[in-house]
């Protein structure tokens, strides 16, 4: 069975940093492009980053460029989201999604369930 | 940067209705990277279509999706109660991936 698990989310003051962690389980993790996907309370879903199965090539949002970095440990079966900077815009849930396949660009066939983050004072 | 549109924001139907949603993008896509993604309450998204038209593994048959150029439709020929959820597009064609703000089909 193919499991994603997130961990790492809490409450954080603005400016501050928090480290989000993927654990990943069922699939041979180092084949698949992973992601980082975000909602806010009671809105829509974004795309905060992505990483190809190398771990070579990563990408974006331009609403966190320069504050996140997205990395893997192929060894570990494990994605990360390190986030610098928050800002009170930044609350929401965090998901740790599968792409269908090597590359970045494939749909995302597999979530985990989201850890929280709270940005505030 | 792809910006998807859809419409319309909220959908009132009864079950066993049929249900018509639209994806705009403001430039031609290739329909090879148009998804669509349910998402309940307190779940995470799950992936229905690919490619604008593959049903993804497990999904029934009375989902189906359409489309090309700059205009996709989702179309849910018989709804039914667990059918009633928010609904996304995706295009996956640039990283990272851009979604529409979703439809909310809910029970009339």
């Amino acid at each position: 069975e193919i499991q994603l698990l997130e961990s790492g989310g809490s409450l954080v003051q603005p400016g501050g940093s928090l480290r989000l962690s993927c654990a990943a389980s069922g699939f041979s993790f180092s084949s698949y492009a992973m992601n980082w996907v975000r909602q806010a309370p009671g809105k829509g879903v974004e795309c905060v980053s992505v990483i190809n199965s190398a771990g070579i090539h990563t990408y974006y949002a331009d609403s966190v460029k320069g504050r996140f970095t997205i990395s893997r440990d192929n060894s570990k079966n494990t994605l990360y989201l390190q986030m610098d900077g928050l800002r009170e815009e930044d609350t929401a849930i965090y998901y740790c999604a599968r792409s269908a396949g090597t590359y970045t660009n494939n749909p995302l066939h597999y979530w985990g369930q989201g850890t929280l983050v709270t940005v505030s004072s | 940067e792809v910006v998807l549109t859809q419409s319309p924001d909220t959908l009132s139907l009864s079950p066993g209705e049929r249900a018509t949603l639209s994806c705009r993008a403001s430039q031609s896509i290739s329909s090879s990277y148009l998804a669509w993604y349910q998402q309940k309450p307190g779940q995470a998204p799950r992936l229905l279509i690919f490619g604008a038209s593959s049903r993804a593994t497990d999904i029934p048959d009375n989902f189906s999706g359409s489309g090309s150029g700059t205009d996709f439709t989702l179309t849910i020929t018989k709804l039914e109660p667990g059918d009633f959820a928010v609904y996304y597009c995706q295009h996956y064609g640039t990283s990272p991936a851009t979604f529409g703000q979703g439809t909310r089909v809910e029970i009339k």
